[in-house]
């Protein structure tokens, strides 16, 4: 069983809707949780780094449920660019590197 | 942009051949990674380097090894390559091994 789980998608959604999806740990000593952006053929991208309840940037919230141990990613106001594949990751407290998931991958069409 | 230079970019092989890649940082950070990334398969760590000299394996580790002789540098070696190792690598670095990582550019390894 992977221990960072991701729903590969694609998650189709309108210019303009809101879209949210989950990322589920498995290690409770999880600490930092992360989401990155990937586009296709490129490396991925720091979006967001959760150290507690949740982050907000700009049009990207992040929360982190501690108790069902999944963080989640919504984004308002879909824009066409906003196209791309979003990893989450997360580390433990004196760990040494980063467990990925496989990536959820959002196609926002016109 | 965080300073992290993969060379070389693009690379085709013949099974058999070693192959080295490389990743070099300009950010002086202690953690470097090396990853594999397939279809189907995500994210996949080889080795990893916290300090100089200081490695370790990742879950994908058979079949190369990796050297850190310096805090800029980290090689990747792949001793005798095979079709099974045709990928895109990526290199990440870090400040922490918890702590956010940031990734080069990638090289399109092709072993034929």
């Amino acid at each position: 069983r992977k221990e960072v789980e991701q729903d590969p998608g694609p998650f189709n959604v309108p210019e303009g809707a809101t879209v949210a999806f989950n990322c589920t740990y498995s290690n409770s000593a999880s600490q930092s949780f992360f989401w990155y952006r990937q586009d296709c053929r490129k490396e991925p991208k720091l979006l967001m780094s959760v150290y507690s309840s949740g982050n907000e940037d700009g049009r990207f919230t992040a929360q982190l449920n501690r108790a069902s141990q999944y963080i989640s990613l919504l984004i308002r106001d879909s824009k066409l660019s906003d196209s791309a594949t979003y990893l989450c990751a997360e580390g433990e407290a004196a760990g040494n590197k980063l467990t990925f998931g496989g990536g959820t991958r959002v196609l926002v069409k016109p | 942009d965080a300073g992290i230079t993969q060379s070389p970019r693009h690379k085709v092989t013949e099974t058999g051949t070693p192959v080295t890649l490389r990743c070099h940082q300009t950010e002086n950070h202690r953690y470097m990674y090396w990853y594999r990334q397939d279809p189907g398969h995500g994210l996949r760590l080889i080795h990893y380097s916290y300090g100089v000299k200081d490695t370790d394996k990742g879950e994908v580790s058979d079949g190369y090894s990796v050297s850190r002789s310096k805090t800029e540098d980290f090689l990747l070696t792949l001793e005798s390559a095979t079709s099974s190792q045709t990928s895109v690598y990526f290199c990440a670095i870090s400040v922490q091994g918890n702590q956010p990582q940031h990734f080069g550019d990638g090289t399109r390894l092709s072993i034929l």
